[in-house]
C-alpha cells in the first residue's frame, strides 16, 4: 500500500510570504503527527491530530498552524516565513489514536509511526 | 526531564555487529526507551523500543541496563544499507490521565558501515 505522501518536496519562498505543506497519509491512518528538522537540532515536534483535532502542540510560534481534514489528510501553514523556519517539514501516520501524544505509539499498538520523506522548505 | 546522549559518529565494518550506545541517566521507571534511524534524504524510520527487559526484532535488538541509565542498539550484521543516523528517544509521559507524552530525542549517531 502506498505510504505517506508529502507535497510538495521542495520549496523555496521568500521571507515574509506564507506556506501550505501537506501531507496525505496511509490508507486507514487516523493520526497525523508534523515534525521541524533543522541540522543540529534534531526533530522537533510541531502538532499532532486525530479524527480532525489537534492532540498536541509542541513548543511554536502561532505563526505555526495545521489542519485535518475528514479524509485524514493534513496541511500545515507557516504565515511571515522567517529565514530560520528553513527546514525539513516531516509528517508521520499512524493507525492509532495518538494516545503517546508527540508521534510515537503507546505500548502494544502497531509500532512506531510511518514517516513520509518530507518537504524541504528554504527561505531566503 | 530524561535525556539522552549518544556518541555523534561512528564506523563499523559490514558483516559485523554494529552497538550504538545511548546514555538516559535520568530516565525514571515509566519511560520507554525508543530508536530511529534516518537515512539521508528519507523520514525516520521505526526500529526498535523497550522498557526493561532486552528486545530483539527483525531489525536489532535493544539491551537495556538493569539501572536503566543506558541502553546498546545492536544491528547483529551491519549492511551498506544500515548507513544512516541513529536515534534514541525517551518518552516521558506528561499527562497520565490522557496519556500524552513528551519525546526527548537524542542528537543522533551518524553510523558508517565500511565495506
Amino acid at each position: 500500500k502506498a505510504g505517506v505522501t508529502q507535497t510538495p518536496r521542495y520549496l523555496i519562498k521568500t521571507r515574509g510570504q506564507q506556506v501550505t505543506l501537506s501531507c496525505s497519509p496511509i490508507s486507514g491512518h487516523r493520526s497525523v503527527s508534523w515534525y521541524q528538522q533543522t541540522p543540529g537540532q534534531g526533530l522537533q515536534f510541531l502538532f499532532e491530530y486525530f479524527s480532525e483535532t489537534q492532540r498536541n502542540k509542541g513548543n511554536f510560534p502561532g505563526r505555526f498552524s495545521g489542519r485535518q481534514f475528514s479524509n485524514s489528510r493534513s496541511e500545515m501553514n507557516v504565515s511571515t516565513l522567517e529565514l530560520g523556519d528553513s527546514a525539513l517539514y516531516l509528517c508521520a501516520s499512524s493507525f492509532g489514536r495518538g494516545a503517546s501524544g508527540q508521534g510515537l505509539p503507546s505500548h502494544g499498538s502497531n509500532y512506531g509511526y510511518t514517516f513520509g520523506s518530507g518537504t524541504r522548505l528554504t527561505v531566503v | 526531564d530524561a535525556k539522552t546522549t549518544q556518541p555523534p559518529s561512528m564506523d563499523c565494518a559490514e558483516g559485523r555487529a554494529a552497538n550504538l550506545p545511548c546514555n538516559h541517566s535520568t530516565i525514571s521507571g515509566n519511560e520507554y526507551v525508543y530508536w530511529y534511524r534516518q537515512i539521508h534524504s528519507q523520514g525516520p524510520q521505526y526500529i526498535i523500543h523497550g522498557l526493561k527487559n532486552n528486545e530483539t526484532n527483525e531489525m536489532a535488538s535493544l539491551i537495556i541496563t538493569e539501572d536503566r541509565k543506558s541502553s546498546t542498539l545492536i544491528l547483529p550484521h551491519a549492511t551498506l544499507r544500515d548507513t544512516a543516523v541513529y536515534y534514541c528517544i525517551v518518552r516521558v509521559p506528561i499527562h497520565f490521565m490522557d496519556s500524552n507524552y513528551q519525546l526527548i530525542w537524542g542528537a543522533g549517531t551518524k553510523l558508517i558501515i565500511k565495506p
